[in-house]
C-alpha cells in the first residue's frame, strides 16, 4: 500500500520554464490537496478537489493549474516558473468533510528549486 | 474567510517541563487536527478533534477543542528530547478545504 506518490522528489526549473508535478494515491479518497510549505509560513493551501472532476482555488492559487485526472490522481502544473515559486510541495489526499473527518494522508514532498 | 494563527512559532524547552501551543481560527468549524512533522519529512497526524469539549491524549501530548472560542490548545507533559518536531493545527471550513496554522517549532534540550 504505497498511500500517497509525489513525482519528482526534487526539480530545479530556470525563470518561464514549466513543468507537471503529479500525485497519486491508492487508498480510494475522495479529496485530495496541494499545499505549498515555505520557512515560517506553514502550509499554504493552492489548491483542492473535493472529488473527480471538480476543482476549487485555495489561499495562493496564482501561477498554478491543476487537473483532477481520475479520481487516483492530481497534478499541479506550474506554466511559466518564477524564482517565488521555489518551495516544498506537498500533495495530500483524505475522504472528505462529513465522511468521518479522517485525517489528510500526505505524500513526502516535492523540492522545488526555480533559478 | 477561515483564518489560523498558532503561537508560539518557536518553543525552546527544557525536558521535564510543561507547556501549550495554542491554535486560533477565524470562523465557524466542525473539524481540527493536529500534525507533526520532523526535520525534512512529510506530516504525520495526531489528532483529531471534532466536537466542543473533545479532549485526545497520546502519550505526553494532549490536545483540546473549544469551539465558542474557536480555539484548540495542545499541551505537552514532562518534555522529552524525541518530542523535538514542528507541530501545526488545520482547521476544515465549510467546504472540504483545509486551513493550516503557521507551526510550532518545538525544541527540547537537556
Amino acid at each position: 500500500n504505497a498511500g500517497v506518490t509525489q513525482t519528482p522528489k526534487f526539480q530545479v526549473l530556470k525563470t518561464g520554464q514549466s513543468m507537471t508535478l503529479q500525485c497519486a494515491q491508492d487508498m480510494n479518497h475522495n479529496s485530495m490537496y496541494w499545499y505549498r510549505q515555505d520557512p515560517g509560513m506553514g502550509l499554504r493551501l493552492i489548491y483542492y478537489s473535493a472529488s473527480e472532476g471538480t476543482t476549487d482555488k485555495g489561499e495562493v492559487p496564482n501561477g498554478y493549474n491543476v487537473s483532477r485526472l481520475n479520481k487516483r490522481e492530481f497534478s499541479l502544473r506550474l506554466e511559466s516558473a518564477a524564482p517565488s515559486q521555489t518551495s516544498v510541495y506537498f500533495c495530500a489526499s483524505g475522504f472528505g468533510r462529513g465522511i468521518n473527518n479522517s485525517p489528510l494522508h500526505f505524500g513526502n514532498g516535492t523540492r522545488l528549486t526555480v533559478t | 474567510e477561515l483564518k489560523v494563527e498558532q503561537n508560539p512559532l518557536f518553543l525552546s524547552m527544557q525536558e521535564g517541563k510543561n507547556y501549550t501551543i495554542y491554535c486560533n481560527y477565524s470562523t465557524t468549524s466542525d473539524r481540527l487536527y493536529w500534525y507533526r512533522q520532523d526535520p525534512g519529512k512529510s506530516l504525520e497526524s495526531l489528532f483529531v478533534l471534532l466536537s466542543n469539549g473533545a479532549v485526545k491524549q497520546e502519550g505526553r501530548l494532549m490536545a483540546s477543542l473549544d469551539t465558542k472560542a474557536r480555539l484548540s490548545t495542545l499541551h505537552i507533559t514532562a518534555a522529552v528530547h524525541d518530542l523535538s518536531a514542528t507541530y501545526f493545527c488545520a482547521v476544515g471550513g465549510s467546504t472540504d478545504k483545509l486551513i493550516f496554522g503557521t507551526g510550532t517549532r518545538l525544541q527540547v534540550f537537556p
